[in-house]
């Protein structure tokens, strides 16, 4: 089975502040994928990455960047220069096994303000 | 536009209605997921399909009903349900079951029962 923590529930910071979301998850596969999804108000879970548990070099896309530490399962996303438009609900999600499916914490809500 | 179309977008339904949910995908994908995400818990898995076929029930109450009658449509059918059934549904489909597909999501069907 497969778990994700992500601890904080709730952020909220000025525009052009840098955010870093955590996430942490248990699996006891050796091969494994772990995405990142944004829930903006409209509802729809949008796909922003997908990391194999091979692959430990940090990813950098624009503003984001995520930081993978196997050692200590985390899988941490950092907004940099927050925009009002990164308001949403943050999932970060593990995937393992072969009939695997996509297994969701509470997410972490990102509030923006100017 | 998402690859993954729901409708009703919204719907308001009294605890002894019948109504369905559906969910549309031409993305040539061959799995499709029903999640059910209610505030402040984390996204519940309900129903699998995987080429028509229904692979996963997690603990559903018969009061939910999935249908898939072709890979690119899926629908979940209600009758009888309870206030705490109100809830945003999503609906999901990846190219197949394999650990490094991402899904793609719809917008959702935000459901309030009365």
């Amino acid at each position: 089975a497969q778990k994700v923590t992500q601890a904080q529930t709730e952020i909220s910071v000025v525009e052009k502040e840098d955010v870093t979301l955590d996430c942490v998850y248990e699996t006891r596969d050796t091969t494994y994928y772990l995405f990142w999804y944004k829930q903006p108000p409209s509802g729809e879970l949008v796909f922003l990455i997908r990391r194999n548990s091979f692959d430990e070099q940090n990813e950098i896309s624009g503003r984001y960047s995520w930081n993978f530490q196997k050692s200590t399962s985390s899988f941490n996303f950092t907004i940099t220069a927050s925009q009002v438009v990164d308001s949403a609900v943050y999932f970060c999600a593990p995937k393992t096994g072969t009939a695997s499916k996509l297994t969701f914490g509470t997410g972490t809500r990102l509030q923006v303000t100017l | 536009e998402t690859g993954v179309t729901q409708t009703p977008r919204h719907l308001v339904m009294g605890m002894t209605n019948k109504k369905s949910l559906k969910c549309e995908q031409h993305l040539g994908h061959n799995a499709m997921y029903w999640y059910k995400q209610s505030a402040k818990k984390p996204l519940e898995l309900m129903f699998v399909y995987n080429f028509k076929e229904q692979t996963e029930n997690n603990s559903v109450p018969s009061r939910f009903s999935p249908e898939c009658p072709n890979s690119s449509h899926l629908f979940l059918h209600l009758h009888t349900l309870q206030p705490e059934d109100s809830a945003l549904y999503l609906c999901a489909s990846s190219q197949d079951r394999r650990r490094w597909d991402g899904y793609t999501f719809g917008s959702g069907t935000r459901l309030t029962v009365v």
